[in-house]
């Protein structure tokens, strides 16, 4: 099996700072996703970023893909207090997860 | 229902009580997720149903554990013989796979286990 580790484990930042966080993977996937989770509840699926791809976009959110270094990053533009959650990856078939960024955005 | 449903959301029993979990996944997902997430920890992985091939339970941490998946659609996770450290989260996923691909996974709202 294999899972993806984020990095850093918690990161603090004010409204309106971008927000990144790392993923680290060590055997080839098909696809890497990344979710979020609030209040220790579901999660909720942000973006999925194929192994052909480098770099994705939806609304705030820019994943990039580097194969070669297997690692992929997570970047939140002008971040808002409601974007406070833990952020978690995810690789390609297993499906197992790290143990997440815990994000915090102060108003 | 339209998302994947779980039940019960809460549960609360006695050292040494079996319990069961249920998740409904939404209709016409072959891949089924069981995780265990403790108080500010991580996913844990549990099982892995794909389709009617044998499930993945490399994840599951006894054999007071086991879980099934009857006709290809809800599936039940026991825990025979609860201990205090089985008290967690139980979340349920489940996702479109195919062709060694697998999609999003929608997750339920997840059982919450407290066991005295």
């Amino acid at each position: 099996s294999q899972q993806g580790e984020e990095d850093p484990q918690a990161l603090s930042i004010q409204e309106g700072e971008n927000a990144t966080m790392n993923c680290s993977y060590k055997t080839s996937i098909n696809n890497l996703q990344w979710y979020r989770q609030n209040s220790g509840r579901g999660l909720v699926h942000l973006i999925l970023i194929r192994s052909n791809e480098r770099e994705k976009h939806s609304g705030r959110l820019r994943v990039t893909l580097d194969t070669s270094k297997k690692s992929s990053s997570l970047l939140i533009t002008a971040s808002r207090a409601a974007d406070t959650a833990s952020y978690f990856c995810a690789i390609s078939y297993d499906m197992r997860f790290g143990a997440g960024t815990r994000l915090t955005v102060k108003p | 229902g339209a998302g994947v449903s779980q039940s019960p959301s809460n549960k609360v029993t006695e050292k040494g009580k079996d319990v069961e979990l249920r998740c409904d996944p939404i209709s016409g997902h072959t891949a089924l997720y069981w995780y265990r997430q403790s108080l500010g920890q991580g996913l844990e992985f549990l099982i892995y149903f794909q389709g009617n091939s044998a499930p993945d339970k490399s994840g599951l941490p006894s054999d007071r554990f086991s879980a099934e998946r009857t006709g290809g659609s809800v599936s039940t996770l026991t825990i025979q013989r609860t201990q205090q450290e089985d008290s967690a989260v139980y979340l349920c996923a489940s996702s479109f796979r195919g062709q060694g691909n697998t999609g999003e996974l929608f997750f339920g709202e997840g059982s919450r286990l407290t066991v005295l």
